[in-house]
């Protein structure tokens, strides 16, 4: 079966750090490949995302950066972190075959916060 | 442009009642439509999702959803609701090209002894 992993679960880092959360699938391959953002209370906003390795739309300008060195790995980056970069990060994928008809399957998230 | 509404932010139910959980769309062609549920600091779980045929859905975990194109709506049921079944409701569209799929702002339940 499929399954997908998130690390780590939880960050604390201060204003101006760098920033890396890594999510990895198994079970799948060519997976579609998703990172999103949740403020508290507030719904998902997607960031980015990626259909094959080397492949990455971004959803939202900001100083956040994706990338994908191998098929079933999704790196989240930042150089410098700003306090508004706190939240919920959330890593999902679905399969290649089918574009957004497929339902998404999420990670456990990594809750980030700012200082 | 499309779209998802879940009109209600919150609602709380008592344990045992029925639930209703409305969603709106709006998309031009026939969408593929999901439920999610997310518990506190984790990630979203696919409750259940209809591409075509029958109009209402079962899911997991004792949910079903019901799509009325002429209203565009996909609405989550339960029968009865157990205390764990508080949590956040997403109601999503996808199918509409591409890879991104569009999520409500989520509805949290919570349900009261």
């Amino acid at each position: 079966s499929q399954t997908i992993h998130q690390w780590p679960a939880t960050l604390v880092q201060p204003v101006g750090s760098p920033l890396s959360l890594e999510c990895t699938v198994e079970g799948t391959s060519n997976p579609n490949l998703y990172w999103y953002r949740q403020a508290a209370g507030r719904g998902l906003q997607l960031l980015f995302y990626s259909v094959g390795i080397g492949q990455i739309s971004s959803e939202v300008p900001q100083n956040l950066s994706a990338s994908r060195p191998q098929d079933r790995q999704f790196i989240l980056s930042s150089k410098k972190l700003l306090l508004s970069d706190s939240g919920f990060y959330l890593c999902a994928w679905s399969p290649l075959q089918g574009g957004s008809n497929q339902p998404q399957h999420f990670g456990d998230g990594t809750r980030l916060s700012i200082l | 442009a499309q779209s998802v509404t879940q009109p209600d932010i919150h609602i709380t139910v008592s344990e045992g009642a029925s639930l209703e959980l409305r969603c709106n769309y709006s998309y031009g062609a026939t969408p593929y439509l999901f439920w999610y549920v997310q518990s506190p600091g984790q990630g979203l779980q696919l409750l259940l999702k209809y591409f075509s045929g029958d109009t209402l859905v079962q899911g997991i975990k004792g949910f079903e959803a019901e799509f009325k194109r002429s209203q565009s709506s996909f609405n989550l049921r339960k029968p009865s609701v157990h205390w764990s079944d508080a949590a956040e409701y997403f109601c999503a569209v996808g199918g509409i090209g591409g890879f991104k799929t569009i999520f409500g702002a989520g509805t949290r339940l919570f349900v009261k002894a």
